[in-house]
């Protein structure tokens, strides 16, 4: 099945502890993404990669960092800077970033509640 | 970036049809209008996307008239599982990645 995944499903960490999220995809596509959702909120970008090796910031990227070594691989690292990391973060990918009818495809998002 | 402004929150009975609208006075000429929907604790879930005119799928439709300055989603007899949040985006144009709002939150009641 092709598809976008994310582990772990729930992450507790002790405030200042790094943390990095997985996010893996196996449908070829180029870009991916990353968001975050505090609660009742809507999605902010922190991240996003249009190709290998090759990222940008979003709205709220301080605090997090990001690495795009594999076109399937798109991990986020919450750092000890992020002021308030506890949220939901959603991971998604889509054939190419900003371009015409670019449907983006989610994965089923990590929890980080953060101690 | 175009933004958008949709209806915080609307409630419904199932069986009704649902339209909720959704202002982007700024859309470039290039950009798509596309609806996502998203029930707690997932990611958004894609509905359908539009240019201009109409668009229909087997789950709903999206009215757009011709200055493009708003859209519609129109979600027809809805049931109790369309209790979700939708999300209007305007985007496309450029390498830039598209931007979620706040957007609306529909409730179904039976």
């Amino acid at each position: 099945d092709g598809g976008i995944t994310q582990s772990p499903k729930y992450l507790f960490r002790k405030e200042g502890q790094n943390v990095t999220l997985s996010c893996e995809q196996n449908l070829n596509h180029d870009a991916m993404y990353w968001y975050r959702q505090d609660p009742g909120q809507g999605l902010r970008l922190i991240y996003y990669s249009q190709i290998v090796n090759d990222f940008q910031k979003g709205d709220i990227a301080e605090g997090y960092s990001v690495s795009r070594e594999k076109k399937e691989s798109f991990p986020l690292t919450v750092t000890s800077a992020q002021k308030n990391p506890t949220a939901f973060y959603l991971c998604a990918s889509s054939i190419m970033a900003g371009v015409g009818n670019n449907e983006q495809f989610f994965g089923p998002g990590t929890r980080l509640t953060v101690l | 970036l175009a933004k958008t402004t949709q209806p915080i929150s609307m409630d419904s009975y199932e069986g009704q049809e649902v339209n909720i609208t959704c202002s982007h006075n700024n859309i470039a000429t290039n950009d798509y209008i596309t609806w996502y929907q998203q029930f707690p604790s997932q990611g958004p879930r894609f509905i359908i996307q539009g240019y201009k005119t109409k668009v229909t799928n087997e789950v709903a439709s999206l009215f757009i008239p011709a200055d493009r300055k708003s859209s519609t989603l129109s979600l027809p007899r809805v049931s109790l599982s369309d209790t979700a949040v939708y999300y209007c985006l305007v985007g496309g144009t450029g390498r830039r990645a598209l931007t979620f709002g706040s957007g609306t939150r529909l409730q179904v009641q039976p």
